[in-house]
């Protein structure tokens, strides 16, 4: 089945400068990368996402890449703020009829003002 | 739509009761999944649903876990007995099939079993 590794487990950057979330996956099938931002005392909640047909993606300050080739992709915030301060999770899936989405071990982002 | 909607929030149990968590999903989604997360283990997917069926519980992680979906409004998760190491937060989400996959999650069931 489909493994999903995060990198790193704890990251804290000052403010202003930019974070990078690295994950790697096991099974080629896989073709869908979202990326999750769950904060304190609630359910994870979707922040980008990429599907394998794409292999860069950005919104505002967010950005995603996926290298199929070597099967890992990374999430990417620039000009960080405190409000980003939160647990960032990666994960995969098989998009299209009994799919089921694998996520990473989580990243836990401190953003020191 | 209010999304996903679990009950109860916070749940404290004596060791060997039965516990039954509840989920709502976004009205018109056909997947539902529940979700355990501990800090040594992470989210870890119990159990899903397509269009109120089973489809894979290969994470289930003993007997003592059985889930259920009688109509597409409504799910639960039954832990029966209920043991210390049980204690997690439950995450219920639902999503749509087809282009757009994104899994919106619930506030979460805090269970504690002492």
């Amino acid at each position: 089945g489909e493994n999903v590794e995060q990198h790193p487990s704890t990251l804290s950057v000052q403010e202003g400068d930019s974070a990078v979330i690295k994950c790697t996956y096991s099974d080629s099938a896989s073709n869908y990368f979202p990326w999750y931002k769950q904060e304190l005392g609630k359910g994870p909640q979707l922040i980008i996402d990429i599907r394998s047909n794409v292999g860069e993606k950005k919104d505002q300050r967010i950005a995603v890449t996926l290298n199929k080739t070597a099967k890992h992709f990374s999430l990417h915030i620039t000009e960080t703020q405190p409000e980003d301060s939160a647990v960032y999770f990666c994960a995969a899936s098989i998009w299209g009829g009994g799919f089921k989405t694998i996520f990473g071990a989580g990243t836990r982002l401190f953003v020191k003002a | 739509d209010a999304g996903v909607i679990q009950s109860p929030r916070h749940e404290v149990t004596e060791m060997g009761q039965e516990v039954t968590l509840r989920c709502k999903p976004i009205s018109g989604h056909d997947y539902l999944f529940w979700y355990r997360q501990t800090m040594m283990r992470g989210l870890e997917l119990l159990i899903y649903f397509n269009n109120n069926v089973p489809i894979d519980d290969s994470g289930m992680p003993e007997d003592r876990f059985s889930a259920k979906m009688p109509n597409a409004s409504f799910s639960t998760l039954k832990i029966q007995p209920s043991e210390p190491r049980d204690s997690a937060v439950y995450f219920c989400a639902s999503s749509l099939e087809g282009e757009n996959t994104e899994a919106f999650f619930g506030q979460g069931t805090r269970l504690t079993v002492v």
